[in-house]
């Protein structure tokens, strides 16, 4: 079983600031996937990371992929009130089934 | 292109008690994922139906199962109701192969009293 720590387990800002987040595991992940859940809805897919270095940008959103394939990070600049919601790490396991990270919830103060 | 489907969204049961949710996947999916989820534990798998037949399977007690059609719609089943149930299931739908993109429903949310 891969166990996905993430951390902040939550974080509160103000807009404006900057945040990372961070998913760790002793496993090395063979791709790894960001999702974002909002109140009242099921997680949405942010983006896919599949090799070691790999740094991917969405708008204000920018996910790396370790180089060992065992961490990735999610930076937000300059946070929006949008942004709020639960960030969850995800990998899935060689037999398609997806081990979820415990987690990190945002708040963006406006 | 609807998306994932799940029925009911709102449910309070008594201890004891059966449930059944239902999930109708995307169109063209042939996976369906159910997921229980609450703020002590987070997103937790109990199991992946894949054409017809469970592929996987997590780590919950036997009161908990499963069945999916051959529509793709999927069911899932709590027997005998305990109040530590109480919680958001979610189900995710997929083309099926590894690694592919999960499509989440907004859940069923289940209250046991």
């Amino acid at each position: 079983t891969q166990l996905l720590e993430q951390s902040p387990q939550f974080l509160s800002i103000q807009e404006g600031e900057n945040l990372t987040v961070y998913c760790n595991s002793s496993s090395v992940f063979s791709s790894l996937q960001w999702y974002r859940q909002e109140p009242g809805e099921g997680p949405v897919l942010l983006v896919t990371v599949v090799t070691g270095g790999e740094v991917k940008k969405l708008k204000r959103l920018t996910f790396q992929f370790g180089d060992a394939r065992k961490d990735s990070s999610l930076h937000i600049t300059a946070a929006q009130p949008g942004d709020t919601g639960l960030y969850l790490c995800v990998s899935p396991n060689t037999g398609n089934q997806f081990y979820f990270g415990t987690g990190t919830s945002l708040t963006v103060i406006p | 292109k609807a998306g994932v489907t799940q029925t009911p969204r709102y449910l309070i049961k008594t201890r004891g008690q059966q449930v059944t949710l239902s999930c109708s996947p995307i169109s063209g999916h042939r996976s369906v994922s159910w997921y229980q989820q609450t703020p002590g534990q987070g997103l937790q798998f109990l199991f992946e139906y894949f054409s017809e037949t469970q592929r996987n399977k997590g780590n919950f007690p036997g009161r908990f199962s499963g069945r999916q059609f051959s529509n793709s719609r999927s069911e899932m089943n709590v027997s005998t109701l305990e109040l530590g149930d109480s919680a958001l299931y979610l189900c995710a739908s997929s083309l099926g192969d590894r690694g592919n993109i999960q499509y989440f429903g907004a859940g069923t949310r289940l209250s046991v009293l």
